[in-house]
């Protein structure tokens, strides 16, 4: 049973347009949302978060917008770079218990920002 | 500062056999998980450890353990090693929890099993 669900791959985008990557998740446990960025040959790095309690943060190029009702995030990255090419994880976090939390990953997308 | 350090980075076994994968966290963090990372799977939680205990298990057969040293290094083992754990096994240290925690994660360490 895959909780966090990102069900495109891949996906290719032209330089200095917008990427949009989308995760959708099953558990309304969930309260803490993540997006982590994959090079080839290096772990994951964090990149942006977001708590159930708002619709949207911005870092940057990058803004995370949560909408609970729908059980769906999506990462948007404007403008979008060749730098930018990598896997991006989505996560999410819930309470197991006694201060403890779990935190599922999505199977990744790997974004590729055409020069 | 150093950021987290897995060792071996590269190990081929054979079915059967025995392997221990080596996590030094970043100075200071006391939070140390595991990840399996596959083509098919993604990121697959293993376990986690908070000061030398295990905090929380994913589902993963008991061939797979891990531990926390008082310095905060971990180690994970899978015993009884099957084709199925070629895989890429992450490890991430942070502060405080998984919950709301901005993990930091080593380059990995792939395994291939023959």
């Amino acid at each position: 049973d895959q909780q966090v669900k990102q069900n495109s791959p891949s996906l290719s985008v032209q330089e200095g347009r917008i990427s949009i990557l989308n995760c959708d998740y099953t558990n309304s446990m969930f309260d803490y949302f993540l997006w982590y960025k994959k090079y080839p040959a290096e772990g994951p790095t964090f990149l942006i978060s977001i708590s159930s309690i708002k619709d949207k943060n911005e870092d940057g190029r990058f803004t995370v917008f949560l909408n609970k009702s729908a059980k769906h995030l999506s990462l948007h990255i404007v403008p979008s770079q060749p730098g930018d090419s990598a896997v991006y994880f989505c996560a999410a976090s819930a309470s197991s218990g006694a201060g403890s939390y779990q935190l599922t990953f999505g199977k990744g997308t790997k974004l590729s920002v055409i020069p | 500062k150093a950021g987290v350090t897995q060792t071996p980075r590269y190990l081929i076994k054979t079915r059967g056999q025995q392997v221990t994968l080596s996590c030094s966290p970043i100075s200071g963090h006391r939070s140390v998980s595991w990840y399996q990372q596959t083509p098919g799977q993604g990121l697959q939680f293993l376990f986690e450890y908070f000061s030398e205990t295990q905090r929380n298990k994913g589902n993963f057969p008991g061939r797979f353990s891990g531990r926390q040293f008082s310095n905060s290094r971990s180690e994970m083992n899978v015993s009884t090693l099957e084709l199925g754990d070629s895989a890429l096994y992450l490890c991430a240290s942070y502060l405080g929890s998984l919950g709301t925690g901005e993990l930091f994660f080593g380059e990995g360490s792939r395994l291939t099993v023959l």
